[in-house]
């Protein structure tokens, strides 16, 4: 069984750019988060989507991020326009509906803000 | 004071010894507790889930205190291959994860 997958695994943009992140859960998977680790930290989740609705954006940063995942499978995650400070690792995680305790987590985006 | 905490260590021991690691959470109502494992650069991969009772996988043992807030790791006959950073993460009953930021573990040969 795949595991998730995200696209690209680094991305270095000029400050003010657009970057799109993809993730893509593991087939059956309702559950899907967006987290990140900037350096030094910890990493700190973004939001939760059950299918294709949110259900908790509290750690999004600002709206320079928007999440989306129409259809319910793959989700991506911009950031419009780009600072200094969200260069991290990106990961997506994600679980199933009857065992969303157990995230299994994609390789990561690094994002580098130039 | 961090939700949850860890000694970020590096912690250098020998092949084949025993290494513990603590980790303090601070919400009291929290309801999930697990160990994931991260080498460098690559995701966080789960290790064990942490029940009050204990568990015991292989070499690796789990402990949740729930009086005092603390989780711990216990690694027998360390090998080589279990360098890493070890990640102590709390689920507070929702459906987000609480990371505290990481133990590193390096075993020497």
């Amino acid at each position: 069984e795949a595991g998730v997958t995200q696209f690209p695994s680094h991305s270095v943009i000029e400050k003010g750019q657009t970057v799109t992140l993809r993730c893509d859960p593991i087939s059956g998977h309702d559950n899907l988060y967006w987290y990140r680790r900037v350096m030094g930290k910890e990493i700190k989740f973004l939001l939760h989507f059950v299918k294709e609705s949110k259900q908790d954006e509290s750690g999004m940063p600002n709206n320079r991020f928007l999440a989306e995942r129409t259809g319910g499978t793959y989700s991506t995650l911009k950031v419009q326009p780009a600072e200094l400070e969200d260069s991290g690792v990106y990961f997506c995680a994600s679980s199933q509906i009857a065992t969303y305790y157990e995230q299994y987590f994609g390789p990561g985006t690094r994002l580098t803000v130039t | 004071r961090k939700e949850v905490e860890q000694d970020p260590g590096p912690f250098n021991v020998p092949e084949g010894a025993t290494v513990a690691f603590n980790c303090t959470y601070s919400n009291s109502a929290s309801q999930s507790f697990f160990w994931y494992r991260q080498d460098c650069r690559k995701e966080p991969k789960l290790l064990m889930s942490v029940y009050s009772s204990g568990n015991e996988d292989g070499r690796f043992t789990a402990q949740l205190n729930r009086a005092s807030q603390y989780i711990s790791l216990l690694i027998r006959d360390s090998k080589l291959s279990d360098s890493a950073t070890y990640l102590c993460v709390v689920n507070e009953g929702t459906y987000k994860y609480i990371f505290g930021t990481g133990t590193r573990l390096k075993v020497l040969a």
